[in-house]
């Protein structure tokens, strides 16, 4: 069956630094792959998405990455600060038509100044 | 309205009653999904619209759980008999369309059954 796989423990990074966030998945082909952010008590919001034909994608201090052969996305935030902390969920389609998406279990960020 | 909108934000009910979740999604958007987030977990989807029509349904957990949207916009999420294990976050998302495009989601109905 399909499997996404993010980091269960949390990142804990200094103010200034750069997050790098991990996304492996396992039987699957994805034709795109997207990262949302998650604050508590909040839905999901829609960061990025990237192509299977995109090796990386920037949107101001984001950089998504995708490597189809490696199934693996990495999600870099750079010059990082505390309103970054929150958790950014992985997300792939299932297939077909529709977006119906399969989310790995996030990963927590916690910026420290 | 300028974004999903979900009421109730909170739902205390007891075992074995039943409960409806609502959700308005942005306007003209014509995919809808209602998705369930255990803490910890990330969302787990359950049903989904395109319009009026229940386009995918197999996230739906068991027969206890209904899900309409008859005018294809305002959708309910129907659970009857709720079961304990049934408390969870209940999200909604829209998109203007289904696939390749953001989903844009509401705060969540949190549901706890005692």
């Amino acid at each position: 069956s399909q499997k996404i796989e993010q980091n269960s423990e949390a990142l804990n990074i200094q103010e200034g630094k750069t997050a790098t966030l991990t996304c492996n998945y396992t039987n699957y082909s994805p034709a795109y792959l997207q990262w949302y952010r998650q604050d508590p008590g909040r839905g999901p919001v829609f960061l990025l998405l990237i192509r299977e034909n995109e090796k990386e994608k920037r949107k101001e201090r984001l950089k998504v990455t995708f490597d189809t052969t490696l199934k693996q996305s990495l999600f870099h935030i750079t010059a990082s600060q505390p309103a970054d902390s929150a958790t950014y969920l992985c997300a792939l389609p299932s297939g077909g038509a529709t977006n119906k998406l399969i989310f790995g279990t996030g990963t927590l960020l916690a910026v420290q100044p | 309205g300028a974004g999903v909108s979900q009421t109730p934000s909170n739902k205390v009910t007891e075992k074995g009653k039943y409960v409806e979740l609502r959700c308005d999604p942005i306007s003209g958007h014509t995919a809808l999904y209602w998705y369930r987030q255990s803490l910890g977990q990330g969302p787990e989807f359950l049903i989904y619209f395109q319009g009026t029509g229940a386009a995918d349904d197999s996230g739906l957990p068991n027969d206890r759980f209904f899900a309409v949207r008859p005018e294809g916009s305002v959708s309910t999420l129907k659970i009857q008999r709720t079961e304990r294990g049934d408390s969870a976050v209940y999200l909604c998302a829209s998109s203007s369309q289904g696939g390749h495009t953001e989903a844009f989601f509401g705060q969540g109905t949190r549901l706890t059954v005692v």
